[in-house]
C-alpha cells in the first residue's frame, strides 16, 4: 500500500525567506515522489518529480525537493520565497511496479507574506 | 491551446437532475482520468482509461458513468445529481497507463443545490 502525508495544512514565510513544504510518505518498495501546484481556482501543474538518480530535483518556478530514503520524506524547498508562489501544494507517491495510479496528500496552503 | 480542457467550469443544478462534463486532451495521451476534489481540497482518482477502456473505477456510485468515444475524449456523465455530489471535478491524461506526469484540466465546479 502507499501513502503520503503532508503535516502542515499551512506554511506562513516572508516575502525573500527560503520556504519548506513538508512531505513524508510510505511504500512498499521504491517510490516515485511528485510535487504538484494548484493556483485558486485552477488545476494542478507538475512542478517537479523523483524516480531515480540524484535525491536533489529541481523543478518549474525556482522550486527543488530532496529525496532522503532513511527519513522517507520529498521536501519541497525553494532558497527565496515570492508572493506570487502562495498557493496550495500537493505531494503524490506510486510504487513502482505497482498501481499506476499516485496517491495525493491533502495539500499544503503556502502563504507568502509582503 | 489548452492541453486538457473540461466543460462547463461551473455547473449550478438542483438535486436529482442529470449532468455531463466533457473533457478533451489535445498532447496524443493514451490514458485519461476523472478526479473529484472536495470542499477540503481532497483529490481524489475515481476512473481511469486506457485507450478508450476502463483501467480502474476507484468506488464511486453507479449514479457516475465515464465515457470514453476515443482517447482524446473523456466525459463524465452523472445521473440523480445529490447535495454531497457538490465537488470540482478535474480530468487529467498520462502518456500512457503508466506515465508519471499528470497533466491536468482546470476543473469543472460542480454545485448541486
Amino acid at each position: 500500500a502507499q501513502s503520503v502525508a503532508q503535516p502542515e495544512d499551512q506554511v506562513n514565510v516572508a516575502e525573500g525567506n527560503p520556504l519548506t513544504v513538508k512531505c513524508t510518505y510510505s511504500v512498499s518498495g521504491n517510490p516515485y515522489l511528485f510535487w504538484y501546484v494548484q493556483y485558486p481556482n485552477r488545476g494542478l501543474q507538475f512542478l517537479l518529480k523523483y524516480i531515480t538518480g540524484d535525491n536533489l530535483v529541481k523543478g518549474s518556478y525556482g522550486f527543488e525537493a530532496e529525496f532522503n530514503k532513511s527519513q522517507t520524506s520529498f521536501h519541497l524547498k525553494k532558497p527565496s520565497a515570492l508572493v506570487s508562489d502562495s498557493a496550495l501544494y500537493f505531494c503524490a507517491v506510486r510504487e513502482t511496479g505497482g498501481s499506476y495510479i499516485p496517491t495525493f496528500g491533502r495539500g499544503t496552503s503556502l502563504i507568502v507574506h509582503p | 491551446d489548452t492541453a486538457v480542457s473540461q466543460t462547463p467550469k461551473y455547473l449550478v443544478t438542483q438535486m436529482g437532475n442529470d449532468k455531463s462534463i466533457k473533457c478533451e486532451q489535445n498532447l496524443g495521451h493514451d490514458t485519461m482520468y476523472w478526479y473529484k476534489q472536495d470542499s477540503k481540497k481532497f483529490l481524489k482518482i475515481m476512473f481511469s482509461y486506457n485507450n478508450k477502456e476502463l483501467i480502474i473505477n476507484e468506488t464511486v456510485p453507479n449514479r457516475f458513468s465515464p465515457k470514453s468515444p476515443d482517447k482524446a475524449h473523456l466525459n463524465l456523465h452523472i445521473n440523480s445529481l445529490e447535495l454531497g455530489d457538490s465537488a470540482v471535478y478535474f480530468c487529467a491524461s498520462t502518456q500512457d497507463s503508466s506515465g508519471n506526469t499528470i497533466y491536468f484540466g482546470e476543473g469543472s465546479w460542480l454545485t448541486v443545490v
